[in-house]
């Protein structure tokens, strides 16, 4: 059981620089979600889908995209990273059902130099 | 979403109860209440949920006051292996959670 992969683990970019975070699930949740978690501090939640073609903003939206093409992927995009973005990103999955557990990746690690 | 107040930090000696409480005095009717805990910087781990009545698995016991201001998470023998930060979660929906900044809960020797 794979669960909720996060790729990569690691990752360095300079300011200004683009990338995507990959999460992909093959439970078939349909609800994913990014969280960014800074030093010390609890998870805030980026971005959301409650399924394929839906998505909608969390607490944290600015300087972060994502789309959700299939129920299995949810790719976070950074447009132009700063060093604010420095930070441990986890991704999530669930069923809908608010009786249900959600699964955490293993997260990414990102530094913005 | 109902807020949630924990304590900063607590300790618990290994082989003994550890009792983790949370304070969600605003708390809806239909919010669930969740507990995940985070070892090291792994991802968030889930523990266990309730709504009203209490709660056990093969984790941990979630004791729910019944007026639901405020709840209690339980290790019933904690190890080492146990320290972590704990989350107490108030939710509505499941995919959507508000963190806060948690308990660390150190298990001692």
């Amino acid at each position: 059981n794979a669960g909720v992969t996060q790729t990569p683990k690691f990752q360095v970019l300079k300011t200004g620089q683009s990338m995507t975070l990959q999460c992909a699930q093959d439970m078939n949740h349909e609800y994913m979600s990014w969280y960014r978690q800074d030093p010390g501090m609890g998870l805030r939640l980026i971005h959301y889908s409650v399924g394929a073609g839906i998505t909608d903003q969390g607490e944290v939206p600015n300087g972060y995209n994502v789309s959700r093409s299939t129920t299995e992927d949810f790719p976070l995009r950074l447009l132009s990273a700063a060093p604010s973005q420095t930070s441990v990103y986890f991704c999530a999955s669930s069923y809908p059902d608010r009786n249900a557990e959600a699964f955490f990746g293993q997260g990414t690690r990102l530094t913005v130099v | 979403d109902a807020k949630t107040t924990q304590p900063t930090s607590m300790d618990c000696a290994e082989g003994r109860a550890a009792n983790l409480p949370c304070n969600h005095s605003t708390i809806s009717g239909n919010e669930y209440v969740y507990w995940y805990r985070q070892i090291h910087s792994q991802g968030p781990q889930y523990i266990i949920h309730g709504l009203k009545n209490n709660e056990t698995n093969e984790m941990a016991s979630l004791i729910i006051t019944e007026d639901r201001k405020s709840s209690t998470l339980i290790l019933p023998h904690a190890t080492l292996r146990d320290t972590a930060v704990y989350y107490c979660i108030v939710r509505v929906r499941n995919n959507d959670m508000r963190f806060g900044a948690g308990t660390r809960l150190t298990v001692k020797p």
